[in-house]
């Protein structure tokens, strides 16, 4: 049971360029979500989704895309890299709506130069 | 505007002692709310959670407090032990259409001296 995976664990981009995160998870959980956790900032929720095929924004979404075409993916798109978006990108899932015992992903440094 | 807020960046303990680990929120529309424990270079595990129709809820040597008047939660171990020491989140869910997302808290670096 491999839990919540992410990869890659480490990349560093140039300003302006596009990638795409990705999350998955083996224990048929409805609810994911894609946090980003910055020094003293905690962490903040980027998008979430709450079943295949719908998703919807959190607290810091601009920059970022997201699709739940399946329950087991979560994948976070960056549309245009900019150094802002330099963080730590954790992707969590759930089976309870009030994120009870949410999983966590070994997260994602990202870097963006 | 943080809604989570654990205003102590650190808090150092002696291996044996009670550690007590503060968060105060602000939104009293949150019902549910989640203590979350993170060592370096890894994700958030999960420690302990507490509904708002409680006022204390227990787990082993971990307990959360809960005053809703106050919106304030505590998180209690004891006895603390040196492999207690890492980065605890206190998180938040406002349930309803809030399903799904977390308000976390800026975290506190819990260290125990053996």
């Amino acid at each position: 049971n491999a839990g919540v995976t992410q990869t890659p664990k480490f990349q560093v981009l140039k300003t302006g360029q596009s990638m795409t995160l990705q999350c998955a998870q083996d224990m048929n959980h409805e609810y994911m979500s894609w946090y980003r956790q910055d020094p003293g900032m905690g962490l903040r929720l980027i998008h979430y989704s709450v079943g295949a095929g719908i998703t919807d924004q959190g607290e810091v979404p601009n920059g970022y895309n997201v699709s739940r075409s399946t329950t087991e993916d979560f994948p976070l798109r960056l549309l245009s890299a900019a150094p802002s978006q330099t963080s730590v990108y954790f992707c969590a899932s759930s089976y309870s709506p009030g994120m009870s015992q949410a999983f966590f992903g070994q997260g994602t440094r990202l870097t963006v130069v | 505007d943080q809604q989570v807020k654990q205003n102590s960046p650190s808090l150092s303990v002696q291996e044996g002692r009670i550690s007590i680990l503060n968060c105060d929120y602000t939104n009293s529309m949150f019902d549910y709310f989640l203590w979350y424990k993170k060592y370096p270079a890894e994700g958030p595990t999960f420690l302990i959670s507490i509904s708002s129709i409680k006022d204390k809820n227990e787990d082993g040597r971990f307990t959360v407090f809960l005053n809703k008047s106050a919106k304030h939660l505590s998180l209690h171990i004891v006895p603390s032990q040196p492999g207690d020491s890492a980065v605890y989140f206190c998180a938040a869910n406002a349930g309803g259409t809030s399903y799904g997302k977390l308000t976390f808290g800026q975290g506190t670096i819990l260290t125990v001296h053996p």
